[in-house]
């Protein structure tokens, strides 16, 4: 159980054009989501936690509209890189948190690689 | 602030050889501490969690982890290594009153040698 897909695995596109990355909770609903970031060789990075039916809180220095984040429904969230940039090119990848559940553990999903030429 | 160190960036060990990594932490509330790995390319797999019950932890393929207080520690363990642990360890910490989040270390990386 507690299983988090992403789509695509990995995508390359051209600079300038916006690449839109899905996360779904497959076997549970998820009021929280959250997306990270991951340069080669470094840590996760909390980009922004996404809460079913509101607006996403983004951490400092992240700019949200840049990268929107959209969470329609308790098992998906999407993330939109808005006129991507070679810089932006990294690992991202989305958690989630059950419904209801304890504690604070999240569920990550495989990751989505963004190469930007 | 919370944070979490972990104080080695490689660790290279031998196979069949115990396995230490090291993680402290800073944290003025009652803290949540996770251990993940990643192997290359991958995504975050869950080794084990330490919610403030036990403070021995065992997760799965024969890791655990034992939370001190006293020395803000969450060490991860292995009596014995496998060519298959080979990849990227990450302590996390996360804590009452932050909203959820998780905080993450800088990482480990093990390689086990033949």
């Amino acid at each position: 159980g507690a299983v988090v897909s992403q789509h695509p695995s990995w995508v390359i596109c051209k600079s300038g054009t916006s690449v839109k990355i899905e996360c779904r909770s497959l076997d549970f609903q998820a009021t929280t989501m959250f997306w990270y970031r991951q340069f080669p060789k470094q840590s996760l990075m909390l980009m922004a936690t996404s809460n079913e039916g509101s607006k996403a809180t983004y951490e400092q220095g992240v700019e949200k509209d840049k990268f929107l984040i959209n969470h329609a429904s308790l098992t998906l969230s999407t993330l939109t890189v808005t006129s991507a940039h070679p810089e932006d090119s990294s690992f991202y990848i989305c958690s989630a948190r059950i419904q209801g559940g304890v504690g604070n553990e999240q569920f990550f999903g495989p990751g989505t690689r963004l190469t930007v030429l | 602030a919370q944070s979490v160190t972990q104080l080695d960036s490689h660790v290279s060990v031998s196979e069949g050889t115990p396995v230490l990594l090291r993680c402290n932490y800073s944290s003025s509330y009652s803290p949540s501490l996770f251990w993940y790995v990643q192997h290359p390319n991958k995504g975050l797999q869950l080794l084990l969690k330490y919610t403030s019950a036990a403070t021995l932890v065992k997760g799965i393929n024969g890791f655990e982890a034992e939370f001190k207080k006293s020395e803000t520690s969450f060490h991860l363990t292995k009596p014995s290594a496998h060519m298959s642990d080979a990849a990227e360890y990450f302590c996390v910490v996360s804590f009452s009153g932050g909203y959820n989040k998780l905080i993450f270390g800088a990482g480990t990386r093990l390689a086990v040698h033949p």
